[in-house]
C-alpha cells in the first residue's frame, strides 16, 4: 500500500531534550516536506525537499532540522525543544520535484512540557 | 465560506443533498490550486486539483469551480454521505511554488 509513515504518532518531551520524528515513504517519490498544523493558522511548511541530499527552509524552519540522506527517508529533527513546538506535524510526499498533490502521513501530535 | 486566513467555518447538510465548500484566495498570480480532506485523526488526503488555466474539474461525485476574476475557489461535493463529514481545506500556489493553506471549513452531515 502506498504510503507515507510517520513516527511515532503521539510524544511528550521535556524543553530542551533533542528529538526526532521519522518519515518514510514508499512510493520512490521525489519531493518530501514537513508540515505543522496549529489552531488557526492552517498548515505551514517548515522544511522540504526536492531530491537526495536537496533541501530547503520553508516558511517557519526556527528550531528545527531535516536530513535527506535517503530518497524514501526524511527525519525532522528538533535539537533543542520548546513549548512553541507544541504541534501537530505531517510529513508529506510527492511524485514530482513540484508540491503538487501531496501524500500526507497521519501525523505526530507533539507536546512540549 | 473559506478563506485563508480566516477562522474555521461550518457547513451542516443532510445525507443526500449537494455541499458546496467556498474558499477566497489573496494572489491573482497563483496557478494550481487543490482540495485536501482532513478526517478527525487523519492527515490530509487530495481530492482534486485545478490549474489557472481551467475554469471547472470533475472528479468522482466532486466539483471544483474556479473563478479567477474575483479569486474564488469552491468545492461541490453530490449526493453527500457521512463519510464525507470532515474539515475541508483549500490551498493556492503562489508564483515561486510555495503553498498557501487554508484553514478549513468543517462540514458536518446529518443521516
Amino acid at each position: 500500500e502506498a504510503q507515507v509513515t510517520q513516527n511515532p504518532r503521539y510524544l511528550i518531551t521535556v524543553t530542551g531534550k533533542k528529538l526526532t520524528v521519522t518519515c518514510s515513504q514508499n512510493m520512490n517519490h521525489e519531493y518530501m516536506s514537513w508540515y505543522r498544523q496549529d489552531p488557526g493558522l492552517g498548515l505551514r511548511q517548515i522544511y522540504y525537499s526536492m531530491n537526495v541530499e536537496v533541501t530547503d527552509k520553508g516558511d517557519v524552519p526556527e528550531g528545527y532540522k531535516v536530513s535527506r540522506k535517503e530518497k524514501r527517508n526524511f527525519p525532522l529533527i528538533l535539537e533543542s525543544p520548546s513549548p512553541n513546538q507544541t504541534s501537530l506535524y505531517f510529513c508529506a510526499s510527492s511524485s514530482d520535484r513540484t508540491n503538487e498533490k501531496l501524500f500526507f502521513g497521519s501525523g505526530t501530535q507533539l507536546s512540549v512540557l | 465560506g473559506e478563506s485563508v486566513g480566516l477562522h474555521l467555518p461550518t457547513l451542516s447538510v443532510q445525507e443526500g443533498d449537494n455541499s458546496i465548500i467556498n474558499c477566497a484566495y489573496s494572489n491573482s498570480a497563483s496557478d494550481y490550486f487543490i482540495w485536501y480532506k482532513q478526517e478527525s485523526g487523519k492527515g490530509p488526503q487530495f481530492i482534486i486539483d485545478i490549474r489557472s488555466n481551467m475554469d471547472k474539474r470533475q472528479g468522482q461525485r466532486v466539483t471544483v469551480l474556479l473563478n479567477k476574476t474575483v479569486k474564488h475557489l469552491s468545492l461541490q461535493i453530490a449526493a453527500t454521505q457521512p463519510g464525507d463529514s470532515a474539515v475541508y481545506f483549500c490551498a493556492e500556489r503562489e508564483w515561486g511554488g510555495k503553498l498557501i493553506f487554508g484553514q478549513g471549513t468543517e462540514l458536518s452531515v446529518k443521516p
